[in-house]
């Protein structure tokens, strides 16, 4: 089987540092992608990660340990945009995702 | 470009009832997905196809049929719509999967909101 744990919720304040994390149960994945969704809208792809390491892309950066099954997403000078529902998914082909964290972030 | 479009936005049903949902896409993208997300859940995959022509299950198939006659477009369909079916359904498309090569970033429309009474 597979399946992904993330963090339900995650409140953070603005300008702030948080990490989103997300474990996964899993075998034989081609990488790991994180998407953002905004008030139950179209979500939008933020990174992936084919290989163990840290992709960063601006304020956001992703990372991925195949060996202990494990990945998060980091973001950085958090805005109050950044308020959200981020989505950690594997990629076998199709996309496997996990339930989501709901990300507040406070003034 | 207008990325994926989705129609209808909302749609009421009644139990029983049959409704298809149009998915268009000006990407030029082979691959094409549905997806159902319901509240506090990530998406899951209810059908997919790798090509015109072509269609497979996904995680969560049954009560679903799809069509992929043109390469744009992509139709879920809903034969005797149950309040179990009441969600929200995205769908997206990508140029391809990862290979081992890569990553293949899905694009997603903006959705659409069923209701089965």
């Amino acid at each position: 089987g597979q399946s992904l744990e993330q963090p339900s919720e995650v409140t953070a304040v603005e300008g702030a540092i948080v990490q989103i994390n997300c474990t996964y149960q899993t075998s034989g994945f081609y990488g790991l992608s994180w998407y953002q969704q905004h008030d139950g809208g179209a979500p939008t792809f933020l990174s992936y990660n084919a290989l163990d390491g840290l992709e960063e892309t601006g304020r956001f950066s992703s990372f991925l340990s195949r060996s202990d099954s494990y990945g998060y997403l980091l973001l950085q000078e958090l805005q109050m945009k950044d308020s959200a529902s981020y989505f950690c998914a594997v990629n076998r082909g199709k996309l496997i995702f996990g339930q989501g964290t709901e990300l507040s972030v406070k003034p | 470009n207008a990325g994926v479009t989705q129609t209808p936005k909302f749609r009421v049903l009644k139990t029983g009832q049959s409704m298809t949902l149009l998915c268009a896409q000006d990407m030029n993208h082979e691959y094409m997905y549905w997806y159902r997300q319901d509240p506090g859940m990530g998406l899951r995959l209810i059908h997919y196809s790798v090509g015109e022509g072509t269609t497979a299950k996904g995680e969560v198939p049954d009560g679903y049929n799809v069509s992929r006659l043109k390469k744009q477009n992509f139709l879920l369909g809903l034969e005797s719509a149950a309040p179990s079916q009441t969600s929200v359904y995205f769908c997206a498309s990508s140029y391809g999967v990862a290979g081992g090569n890569g990553h293949n970033e899905q694009f997603f429309g903006p959705g659409t909101r069923l209701t089965v009474l």
